[in-house]
């Protein structure tokens, strides 16, 4: 079946650091990969995915290739804020009979400190 | 205009009781789902309905029974709340294939 393997948390950083919280898959097929950011108290939001081999998500200065070789899709950021604080989860879309399910990692609990 | 909401936000009862929650989208989707997150923040799925049609299930105890009156509704009845029930209940939409947006989630406190 499929899976997910993330980096485990919780990881605390300084400002302006750089980030990688890395992501490894199991899949049959040809997953979607994605990001997902949950802020404290809230539901996850999307934070960037990519549907194919070499693509490259990125949304508010976030970045993950989706590498087939390696089958990872590590998450990086030139330079956290505090703001940035939160936990990261690292997802996969398989299909499961004629529907797309999502696999979750563990998810990473990130803390920038100021 | 959120996209995916649910009520209610919190939610504390005591064991042996049902409860319901309400996920309603906007977003024009044809596929809800129903996610379990536990203590350790870990996400699993529990349901899925296409236009109505359950074809998702998982491993889920027959307690928990998802209901979907129609394409922008799926409701999760629980009966005979028990303490591992415990937990945050997202409610999710997408088009088939296609990005999943998740609601704001429900935190199930069973005492």
């Amino acid at each position: 079946g499929n899976s997910v393997t993330q980096m485990e948390g919780p990881v605390t950083l300084s400002e302006e650091a750089f980030l990688t919280i890395n992501c490894t898959y199991t899949a049959t097929g040809y997953p979607s990969l994605f990001w997902y950011v949950q802020y404290p108290g809230e539901g996850l939001q999307l934070l960037l995915k990519a549907t194919k081999a070499d693509d490259k998500g990125s949304n508010k200065g976030f970045e993950a290739t989706y590498r087939k070789e390696t089958t990872s899709f590590h998450l990086e950021k030139g330079s956290v804020q505090v703001s940035d604080s939160a936990v990261y989860f690292c997802a996969l879309s398989g299909l499961r009979g004629s529907a797309r399910q999502l696999t979750f990692g563990s998810g990473t609990q990130l803390t920038v400190l100021p | 205009d959120t996209a995916v909401s649910q009520t209610p936000k919190y939610l504390v009862t005591q064991m042996g009781n049902d409860k319901s929650i309400k996920c309603e989208q906007n977003l024009g989707h044809d596929t809800m789902y129903w996610y379990k997150q536990d203590s350790k923040k870990f996400l699993k799925i529990m349901f899925s309905y296409n236009n109505k049609e359950l074809i998702i299930n998982e491993t889920v105890p027959n307690r928990f029974s998802p209901k979907s009156p129609d394409k922008a509704h799926l409701n999760l009845h629980i009966n005979s709340l028990e303490l591992g029930d415990s937990a945050v209940y997202f409610c999710a939409s997408s088009r088939v294939s296609d990005t999943q947006y998740f609601g704001p989630g429900t935190r199930l406190t069973v005492l």
